[in-house]
């Protein structure tokens, strides 16, 4: 059973700071990884995604991977009170098999 | 605003209706998906459309019948719904049912089973 673990949370931030939220992965043949943004009654907005090891930056969002931890977070610089929501980590790949896994979400607060 | 439309936003419905929930993408995506949502939990994965093929129904119950008529259409035909059944059903599309192919999803269908 493929399982991605995320902190429920909430966490909560001060506006202007960073946020970083994490996702462990137990399928060590994944290969693919993706934050999602949920606002509250919304559907999931893609952010960012990431295949390589390493840091990629987009704006004020890095998603950084670490295939060895089996371990992706995403950093948000700047945190604005309209980055409140729900951040959800996905995972596919391993074998033949894309189909995405969720984890079950980080809820994000930024305090004006 | 998303590039996949999902009509209608709301949907309440009674057991023994029948209804269905449409999403439409314009991407040229090859890939179409349902999921199921409850409050304060991840999406389910409920069936995978590649190619206008079913390709993956993840032992969703027979009340539930996807159907795609185009590369750009995806149907799902709801029957004796359940009040259980009540959830945000989310389209969405990807380039390719491949590992590195985001989804993109819709903005959802509420449904209220009663």
């Amino acid at each position: 059973q493929k399982e991605v673990e995320q902190n429920s949370g909430p966490l909560s931030v001060p506006e202007g700071a960073i946020a970083s939220l994490n996702c462990t992965y137990s399928d060590r043949g994944s290969q693919s990884f993706f934050w999602y943004r949920q606002y509250s009654g919304k559907s999931p907005e893609l952010i960012m995604f990431i295949y390589s090891n390493g840091d990629k930056e987009d704006g004020r969002f890095t998603a950084q991977l670490n295939k060895a931890s089996q371990y992706v977070s995403l950093l948000i610089r700047d945190s604005q009170p309209s980055d409140s929501a729900t951040y959800l980590c996905a995972v596919s790949g391993g074998g033949s098999n894309y189909k995405l896994t969720f984890g079950k979400g980080t809820l994000l607060t930024v305090n004006p | 605003d998303t590039e996949v439309t999902q009509t209608p936003k709301h949907l309440v419905m009674g057991m023994t209706n029948k209804k269905s929930l449409k999403c439409e993408q314009h991407m040229g995506h090859r890939a179409m998906y349902w999921y199921k949502q409850k409050a304060k939990k991840p999406p389910e994965l409920m069936f995978v459309y590649s190619y206008e093929k079913l390709s993956i129904n993840e032992s969703v119950p027979s009340r539930f019948s996807p159907e795609c008529p185009n590369s750009s259409l995806l149907n799902l035909h709801l029957h004796a719904l359940q009040p259980e059944d009540s959830a945000l059903y989310l389209c969405a599309s990807s380039q390719e049912d491949r590992l590195n192919s985001p989804l993109h999803f819709g903005n959802g269908t509420r449904l209220t089973v009663t």
